[in-house]
């Protein structure tokens, strides 16, 4: 059973451009979202956020868009750096609290 | 370092034996998540603690599994008679209670890497 499903295992994109990352959910009880980037040995650490009122929400060079209707949400990061090479999570809260659902996550390589 | 702590980073254990990773959340923050990260797979939700309780165990495994946020001290995720099968990064996050704005938001270790031979 899984809610929340991100398809695309790994993502290359040249430096410079724009990356698209890509969620989709199946519970339409889901009100917040949030991506989390991940490094190598490391724990994942929050990026950006969207709560279901909203469509979209930008924070510098991030910027999450919500489709409710297809139940598909999607991260741009423009312009791509090096530095961004990383796995990102899409997650939601369940449960009534913060238990969070994570999908199986995207690899980003953005190459020079 | 104010952040999530966890000890320790890597652990090898052989089968049989016992496992136990330690979590100290953030200062001020008193709600406490442990999640398990299988290769190539997201982080998947094992339990939810407060201090001294068990808010929602529904991820954890029925047996050899437990977990403690006592009064005082680091939060405690229990494997008893590992199995090959429980290698994984296991994750600790916290919150702080749900009086902030930003309440779904959690803070992440940088995790325990069990490896059981």
């Amino acid at each position: 059973d899984q809610q929340v499903k991100q398809n695309s295992p790994s993502l290359s994109v040249q430096e410079g451009r724009i990356s698209i990352l890509n969620c989709d959910y199946t519970n339409s009880m889901f009100d917040y979202f949030l991506w989390y980037k991940k490094y190598p040995a490391e724990g994942p650490t929050f990026l950006i956020s969207i709560s279901s009122i909203k469509d979209k929400n930008e924070d510098g060079r991030f910027t999450v868009f919500l489709n409710k209707s297809a139940k598909h949400l999607s991260l741009h990061i423009v312009p791509s750096q090096p530095g961004d090479s990383a796995v990102y999570f899409c997650a939601a809260p369940a449960g009534g609290y913060n238990k969070l659902i994570f999908g199986a996550g995207t690899r980003l390589a953005v190459h020079p | 370092n104010a952040g999530v702590m966890q000890n320790p980073r890597h652990l090898v254990r052989r089968r049989g034996q016992e496992a136990r990773l330690r979590c100290s959340p953030m200062k001020g923050h008193s709600h406490v998540y442990w999640y398990r990260q299988l290769p190539e797979e997201g982080l998947k939700f094992m339990v939810y603690l407060q201090k001294e309780n068990i808010i929602d165990e529904s991820g954890m495994p029925k047996e050899r599994f437990s977990a403690e946020f006592p009064k005082e001290g680091p939060s405690i995720l229990r494997i008893q008679q590992v199995v090959r099968g429980d290698s994984a990064a296991y994750f600790c996050a916290s919150s702080p209670a749900r009086s902030s704005g930003r309440d779904h938001e959690q803070f992440f270790g940088p995790g325990t890497r069990l490896t059981v031979l």
